[in-house]
């Protein structure tokens, strides 16, 4: 079934380090692909997304590709900042009418000044 | 401009009680889901809903209990609690357009010993 894996965590950086966050899938046909943030003590909330190859998400200075020949869809940030503590997760919408996510595990990014 | 809402924030449960997670969105999403989440774990998928009176199992259903009687509101019940059970519990909603965000409530953190 479809799938989503994600590099472990805890990534530690330094504040304007730049920041990559691993992640591909496996999926039949054409999935959408997001990623969410979540805060300490908050839900989820959709930081970029790209619907089809190639696409580019981009938001807060983060951005994604949808690299369909790799099945990938690495999140960077050219210089984190400490307000971007968080854990990050990758997810994809699988087929059909539900619009259901799938969810890697999760990486928490730990900025320090 | 509530968006979805989740009561309580916290509950420690005794084996083998009963309680309802509460959900209830303003925005009037069709969709609406529940996850857990575990640590190391991602979300998983419990149940979710396409609309009132209609709900479906997700990847992790057993123990739990779900009903749709209003676009508004989808409870979470569980009704012999086990340890297993302990988790962050999140509800979510969407129009459920293809590609489309899903909005987060701030989570239950329940406890079962």
């Amino acid at each position: 079934g479809d799938s989503v894996t994600q590099m472990e965590g805890p990534v530690t950086l330094s504040e304007e380090a730049f920041l990559t966050i691993n992640c591909t899938y496996t999926a039949t046909g054409y999935p959408s692909l997001f990623w969410y943030v979540q805060y300490p003590g908050e839900g989820l909330q959709l930081l970029l997304k790209a619907t089809k190859a190639d696409d580019k998400g981009s938001n807060k200075g983060f951005e994604a590709t949808y690299r369909k020949e790799t099945t990938s869809f690495h999140l960077e940030k050219g210089s984190v900042q400490v307000s971007d503590s968080a854990v990050y997760f990758c997810a994809l919408r699988s087929g059909g009418a539900t619009n259901k996510l799938i969810f890697g595990t999760g990486t928490l990014l730990a900025v320090q000044p | 401009n509530a968006g979805v809402t989740q009561t309580p924030k916290f509950r420690i449960l005794k084996i083998g009680q009963s309680m309802t997670l509460q959900c209830t969105q303003d925005m009037n999403h069709n969709y609406m889901y529940w996850y857990r989440q575990d640590p190391g774990m991602g979300l998983k998928l419990i149940y979710y809903s396409v609309g009132a009176g209609i709900t479906d199992k997700g990847e992790v259903p057993n123990g739990y209990n779900v009903s749709r009687s209003t676009t508004e509101d989808f409870p979470l019940r569980l009704e012999l609690a086990a340890p297993s059970q302990t988790s962050v519990y999140f509800c979510a909603s969407s129009y459920g357009e293809r590609g489309e965000k899903l909005f987060f409530g701030s989570g239950t953190q329940l406890s079962v010993l």
